[in-house]
């Protein structure tokens, strides 16, 4: 069936590195835009980033632009999310979403994975 | 960036009654195709967020008719004609015309 399964997710200190992947099956995945999304703890969802079908386009939200880079490999299936310099406010459940689309015309953002957890801390 | 406002944010319903929620963008949502690029989302207790309506009024795959969406331009609604206790949660409308996108603050549907 079609799914979305998240990864890398964890403790991190401030300032260091981490790098999801969102794992896609199920769809030819090469076929669509990709978003990641994150929720806070107790908040509501923001939009974080998204990349076009083949990457050629990545667009990021303000807050983390400049210190994330999503990325994609089209052969393996596979969403990335390098996300550096973290900070405290990055904290959040981050989701993969996949952009639909039929017949030339945006669906939504149709399927999504379960989150994976980041928590920065000291 | 376009700021999506929502209202009400808290929305107690009776089960079988009607319910709506609104959205309202800063900037005009209505692309030259004639589409509104605005989402609705409901985020279950515990669970991811799942798509109800894309394009303004398209229901997505799976949804049940008793969700609507309707609007154009700046001026969104969502609507429930008869709420059922596996509504609770909270509901989210998002722009995805203009980048970033954005989402709305959330809507929590609760049952009275």
């Amino acid at each position: 069936q079609v799914q979305l399964v998240e990864s890398g997710g964890g403790v991190v200190q401030p300032g260091r590195s981490l790098r999801l992947s969102c794992a896609a099956s199920g769809f030819m995945f090469g076929d669509y835009g990709m978003n990641w999304v994150r929720q806070a703890p107790g908040k509501g969802l923001e939009w974080v980033a998204q990349i076009w079908f083949d990457g050629s386009n990545k667009y990021y939200s303000d807050s983390v632009k400049g210190r994330f880079t999503v990325s994609r490999d089209n052969s393996k299936n596979t969403l990335n999310l390098q996300m550096n310099s973290l900070r405290g406010e990055d904290t959040a459940v981050y989701y993969c979403a996949r952009d639909g689309w039929d017949s030339g015309l945006y669906r939504g953002m149709d399927v999504w994975g379960q989150g994976t957890t980041v928590t920065v801390s000291s | 960036d376009v700021v999506m406002t929502q209202s009400p944010l808290s929305l107690p319903v009776t089960p079988g009654e009607p319910a709506s929620i609104s959205c309202r963008s800063s900037q005009s949502l209505l692309y030259s195709n004639g589409y509104n690029y605005v989402d609705w989302y409901l985020q279950k207790p515990g669970q991811s967020p799942q798509l109800l309506i894309y394009l303004g009024s398209s229901r997505a795959s799976g949804v049940p008719d008793r969700f609507s969406g309707s609007g154009s331009g700046t001026d969104f609604t969502l609507k429930i004609s008869r709420v059922e206790a596996e509504d609770v949660g909270i509901y989210y409308c998002v722009q995805a015309l203009h980048s970033p996108r954005t989402f709305g603050q959330g809507t929590k549907l609760e049952i009275k």
